[in-house]
This record gives C-alpha cells, sequence and structure tokens, in this order.
C-alpha cells in the first residue's frame, strides 16, 4: 500500500560531501515536492517540479538542486552538504490537471539526515 | 505567495468537537484549501479540502466562509488518536498546484 517512497528513513554524511535523497511515487502524479522541517519552523518548500524535467525553486532553494529524469522519481542534492542542513526531509507528490478536481498529497515517511 | 494563519496550538477534551480555524486572506478564487494532520515521527496525512462548499469525510468536516478567506476543520469527536499538528494549506491553482504550508496548530486531546 507504500505511495510514496523515500530511500533512507536516516542518513549520516559529513561536511562538504553530495548527497543524494531519493523519492519514487506509483500513483503516476504529475506534481512532486521536497520540504524540510525543523522545530518550530514548519515545513518550507525547497523544490516542486509539475512534470519530467520542470522544476520550479519553493521558499528555501539554496544549497540544494534537484533531478526529474523520470516521473516517479524525485531526486534532491544537497551539492555540498552543511551542518545547517542537518534537517528532516519530506517528499510528497500530488496530481493535478487543471480543469479536473484537485486531489490530496501523499507524502513519504521522511529522511533525517545529519551532516557532522 | 498565498498564505494561511493558523493559532499555534489548541486543547480539547476526548468526545468532544473541535473546530481548528484558518485564515487565508489571499486566497484566489481557485485555489483549493487542504487540510494535513502530522503524527509525531511521521510525515502528514491528508484530512480533507475543498474549493467552496463544504465538505465532509470519514474524518473531518472542512466549512468553508463564503468569501472564502477562513475555513474551520471540525473533528466532531476528539480522541486521544487525534492529538497532532495540524496544516491549513493553499493548493495555488495558478503555480501548478504548489502546497505552501503555514506553521500548523498542535492539537492536544486531554482524556
Amino acid at each position: 500500500d507504500v505511495k510514496v517512497t523515500q530511500s533512507s528513513r536516516y542518513l549520516v554524511k559529513r561536511t562538504g560531501e553530495k548527497v543524494f535523497l531519493e523519492c519514487v511515487q506509483d500513483m503516476d502524479h504529475e506534481n512532486m515536492f521536497w520540504y524540510r522541517q525543523d522545530p518550530g519552523l514548519g515545513l518550507r518548500l525547497i523544490y516542486f517540479s509539475y512534470d519530467v524535467k520542470m522544476k520550479e525553486k519553493g521558499d528555501i532553494p539554496e544549497g540544494y538542486s534537484v533531478s526529474r529524469e523520470k516521473k516517479e522519481r524525485f531526486s534532491l542534492i544537497l551539492e555540498s552538504a552543511s551542518t545547517n542542513q542537518t534537517s528532516m526531509y519530506l517528499c510528497a507528490s500530488s496530481l493535478w490537471a487543471r480543469g479536473l478536481k484537485n486531489t490530496e498529497a501523499f507524502f513519504g515517511q521522511g529522511t533525517r539526515l545529519t551532516v557532522v | 505567495d498565498a498564505k494561511t494563519t493558523q493559532p499555534n496550538s489548541m486543547e480539547s477534551n476526548e468526545e468532544e468537537p473541535v473546530h481548528l480555524p484558518c485564515n487565508h486572506s489571499t486566497i484566489s478564487g481557485t485555489d483549493y484549501i487542504h487540510w494535513y494532520r502530522q503524527l509525531p515521527s511521521q510525515g502528514p496525512e491528508y484530512v480533507i479540502h475543498g474549493l467552496t462548499s463544504n465538505v465532509n469525510n470519514r474524518m473531518a468536516s472542512l466549512a468553508i466562509a463564503e468569501d472564502r478567506k477562513s475555513s474551520t476543520l471540525i473533528l466532531h469527536r476528539a480522541t486521544l488518536r487525534d492529538a497532532a499538528v495540524y496544516y491549513c494549506i493553499l493548493a495555488v491553482y495558478n503555480q501548478g498546484g504548489k502546497l505552501i504550508f503555514g506553521q500548523g496548530t498542535e492539537l492536544s486531546v486531554k482524556p
């Protein structure tokens, strides 16, 4: 019954490493999202993709990039990990088709990343 | 970007109704209103969404003001398992359905 899968629940990386967080959805959704969640700050949107190879910056894109080569997979890349990127990262997907009824978003379980 | 405003926290007694308010004064005519909740150590889960009319499902009801600048999530009988952070979110129509989260309301339920 799993719909949105994030590749790791916990990751520990060193400062300066290149980090890949992977997210896969099996619902053929157009939209995919990456958020980070920090205590007291709620969920903040990093990047949003509305189609294959299409992406849009969210509120906090600095230090991150994304890749969406296939519809089902959306990757978040930390080019050079820093300690201030220690956080919980959440991936989500949703169906969005203009003229059709909007549907709910499904979230993965999250990846807790620690950068040391 | 369209934003929502919610109280930081609310308390409820078990088996009593709970009304969680949300203001979204900058909503546009085609933005959908979504509610999600997040239990500890889990990703957010969908609760309900709507556009203009009030909506009911097995989990909750959504009451949308006539001018659409505010909405209320109604849990008809709170249980201890409903203790969570509840997020009111807009799906922004002219940005492809982008979901923008607010700070959320932390609901505690007392036995």
